[in-house]
């Protein structure tokens, strides 16, 4: 079956720094996306990882182990304009199709 | 950012009757999807489209239909809505699709339908 998960909701401080992490099981896999949406607004790219590794890219960080099916978002020094909800993404093998996660619904209070 | 627009933003009718929401692009880009976003499920794929008159279904397309006539355009039809499709319809694009591009999609602004 196909199934991506991440926690639900995270809660951190202004500043600090947070993690969230998603697992995947896909029929297929050719890369993983993460994308933020704010409340009742649409979803905008933040980062895609095809290779293992890490990719940073200003405040933003996200990780890919494609052999344990897991991947993680890092941001650092938290605004409160970070507060949002993290959409885990996995790609099908052919590119078509992209499966969701949940999201996580992340508050950073001050 | 990706200029793409959807038609209506809000809309409020009644058990039984069609609806069709509008997806418009003007980035050129080949590939179309519709999804629907409910609460505790994240995004889920309805259709999509590789080209003009190329559509395929997703994991919920179970009363809806698609049709794209035009690179720009791609409609999303309810033949007869039902309470159970009351959510908020992204459209998103990308430009390509394969082992080695980004594939990054750009959605749309969404659309909250209601069916009473």
């Amino acid at each position: 079956g196909q199934n991506i998960d991440q926690p639900t909701e995270m809660t951190a401080t202004e500043g600090a720094i947070v993690q969230i992490n998603c697992t995947y099981q896909t029929s297929g896999f050719n890369g993983l996306f993460w994308y933020q949406q704010h409340a009742g607004e649409a979803p905008t790219f933040l980062s895609y990882n095809v290779l293992d590794g890490l990719e940073e890219k200003g405040r933003f960080s996200s990780f890919l182990s494609r052999s344990k099916g897991y991947s993680y978002l890092l941001l650092k020094e938290l605004q409160m304009k970070d507060s949002a909800s993290y959409l885990c993404a996995a790609l099908n093998t052919g590119g078509f199709k992209t499966i969701f996660g949940a999201g996580t619904r992340l508050f950073v209070k001050a | 950012d990706a200029g793409i627009t959807q038609s209506p933003r809000h809309k409020v009718t009644e058990t039984g009757t069609p609806v069709t929401l509008r997806c418009h692009q003007t980035e050129n880009h080949r590939y179309m999807y519709w999804y629907r976003q409910d609460p505790g499920h994240g995004l889920r794929l309805i259709h999509y489209s590789y080209g003009v008159k190329d559509t395929d279904k997703g994991e919920v397309s179970d009363g809806y239909s698609v049709s794209r006539s035009k690179t720009e355009d791609f409609l999303l039809t309810l033949e007869s809505a039902t309470s159970s499709q009351t959510s908020v319809y992204f459209c998103a694009i990308s430009e390509s699709s394969g082992r080695a591009s980004l594939n990054e999609q750009f959605f749309g602004p969404g659309t909250r339908l209601t069916v009473l």
